[in-house]
């Protein structure tokens, strides 16, 4: 079965600067994707990102982007330049590319961003 | 926005009642989700669908049931809620050949 886990229940960094929330996983499927989630106080499910498995060039959306080491089974998210309303909880997740199609979460990251 | 509603958005019932939730999207999306979120847990996946009657057991089914008779609409229905089911529910759809889910604004039960 696999697991996701966020080792970092909670963070707060200063308005600006870079953060960076880690994800491992593990697996014994070869193909698969990741994804990180985000959650503001809304509460709405945000994708943020997303790396398939099978390609080794990390995934970037503009000041989100991920360092994804597939030996290591880890899964890391960089915010750079990190804004006020990036506050949020923030989840990793892991899909296995076969007929079973579900999505395993993290018990997320608690990320606050001061002024 | 993936055309995702449910509803109600927020509900609270006693223990015994049954309750229905529901998740409508009007994008035509072959598969659609239920999950539960409680702290300390993350979401877990409650059931699912891949179609038009089509529908299978998640990893926290037990007391929940789901019926899918038209593409655009996905039910939950706890039959009998006990206080162990006061969560926010998320609705998720999928896009056949795209592996991201996109989820709904949620729906909190409160089971007193």
């Amino acid at each position: 079965a696999q697991t996701v886990t966020q080792s970092q229940p909670e963070m707060s960094v200063q308005e600006a600067e870079t953060v960076t929330l880690s994800c491992t996983y593990d697996t014994s499927e070869s193909n698969y994707y990741l994804f990180w989630y985000k959650q503001p106080p809304s509460r709405q499910m945000i994708l943020v990102i997303r790396q398939e498995a099978y390609k080794q060039q990390n995934a970037t959306e503009n000041r989100f982007s991920v360092n994804f080491q597939k030996a290591a089974k880890s899964f890391s998210l960089k915010i750079s330049d990190s804004q006020l309303g990036d506050t949020a909880m923030y989840f990793c997740a892991f899909m296995a590319m076969n007929r079973d199609d579900k999505i395993i979460f993290g018990k997320g990251t608690r990320l606050h961003i001061l002024p | 926005d993936a055309g995702i509603t449910q509803s109600p958005r927020h509900k609270v019932t006693e223990t015994g009642t049954p309750v229905t939730l529901r998740c409508h999207q009007t994008e035509n999306h072959r598969y659609m989700y239920w999950y539960r979120q409680d702290p300390g847990h993350g979401l877990r996946l409650i059931h699912y669908s891949y179609g038009v009657k089509d529908t299978d057991k998640g990893e926290v089914s037990d007391g929940y049931s789901v019926s899918r008779s038209k593409t655009e609409d996905f039910l939950l229905t706890l039959e009998s809620a006990t206080s162990s089911q006061t969560s926010v529910y998320f609705c998720a759809i999928r896009t056949s050949g795209r592996w991201e889910q996109f989820f709904g604004p949620g729906t909190r039960l409160t089971v007193l």
